[in-house]
C-alpha cells in the first residue's frame, strides 16, 4: 500500500525567511509525486511533480521540492517566503503500477507573519 | 476558460434524503475522481472513473455511487445521506488516467461541495 506522511500540522514561517514543508512517503518501486496547495474556500491547485530526472524540481510561485529516494521525502521549499504563500499544502505520491489514484498526505498549514 | 465546476457548492441536508452533487469538466480529460476531505485525514478518494463507464471503487466508497454517461460528468450520489457524510466534496480531472508512463498526475480539482448531514 502506498502512503504519505505529512508530520507537521502546521508550519509557521516569518516573511522573508527560507520554508520548508516536510513530506515522507512509502510506495512499492519508484514513485510519482506531487505537491498540491489550497487557498482558502478554494480547491486544490497543482504546485510540482517529481517524474523522474533531477532531483530536484522547480515549480509553480518559486516553490520547489528535492527528492531524496534514500530518505523516501520530498520536501517543499521556498528560499524566501510571502505572506500569500499562507495556505495549506498537501503532499501525494503514486506508485508506477497497480493502484491508479493518488494518495494524499493530511495537508501542513503554511503560516507566514509580515 | 478550463475549469471543473461542481455543484452546489453548499448543502444542508436531513438523513436518508437523496442528494446528487454534480462535477463537470470542459477539458475532454479522461479521468475523473471524488474526494472528501476531512480535518486531519487529508483527501481520501470516494471513485473515478477511467472513461465513459468505467468506474471503480477509491479508499472510502461506502454509501456513495457514481456514474459516468458522458465524458465531461461524474456526478455523486448519496442515496440515503447520514451525519458520518458530512464533510468536504472535491471533484477533479485529469487528461489521462494516471496509469503508468502515460499519466502525469496533474488533478485539476473544482472549488469543492460543503455537504452536512443533519
Amino acid at each position: 500500500a502506498q502512503s504519505v506522511a505529512q508530520p507537521e500540522d502546521q508550519v509557521n514561517v516569518a516573511e522573508g525567511n527560507p520554508l520548508t514543508v516536510k513530506c515522507t512517503y512509502s510506495v512499492s518501486g519508484n514513485p510519482y509525486l506531487f505537491w498540491y496547495v489550497q487557498y482558502p474556500n478554494r480547491g486544490l491547485q497543482f504546485l510540482l511533480k517529481y517524474i523522474t530526472g533531477d532531483n530536484l524540481v522547480k515549480g509553480s510561485y518559486g516553490f520547489e521540492a528535492e527528492f531524496n529516494k534514500s530518505q523516501t521525502s520530498f520536501h517543499l521549499k521556498k528560499p524566501s517566503a510571502l505572506v500569500s504563500d499562507s495556505a495549506l499544502y498537501f503532499c501525494a505520491v503514486k506508485g508506477r503500477a497497480g493502484r491508479r489514484a493518488l494518495t494524499f498526505g493530511s495537508g501542513t498549514r503554511l503560516q507566514v507573519q509580515p | 476558460e478550463a475549469q471543473v465546476t461542481q455543484n452546489p457548492r453548499y448543502l444542508i441536508t436531513v438523513t436518508g434524503k437523496k442528494l446528487t452533487v454534480t462535477c463537470s469538466q470542459n477539458m475532454n480529460h479522461e479521468y475523473m475522481s471524488w474526494y472528501r476531505q476531512d480535518p486531519g485525514l487529508g483527501l481520501r478518494q470516494i471513485y473515478y472513473s477511467m472513461n465513459v463507464e468505467v468506474t471503480d471503487k477509491g479508499d472510502v466508497p461506502e454509501g456513495y455511487k457514481v456514474s459516468r454517461k458522458e465524458k465531461r460528468n461524474f456526478p455523486l450520489i448519496l442515496e440515503s445521506p447520514s451525519p458520518n457524510q458530512t464533510s468536504l466534496y472535491f471533484c477533479a480531472s485529469s487528461l489521462s488516467g494516471l496509469a503508468g508512463a502515460v499519466g502525469t498526475g496533474e488533478l485539476f480539482f473544482g472549488e469543492g461541495s460543503r455537504l452536512t448531514v443533519l
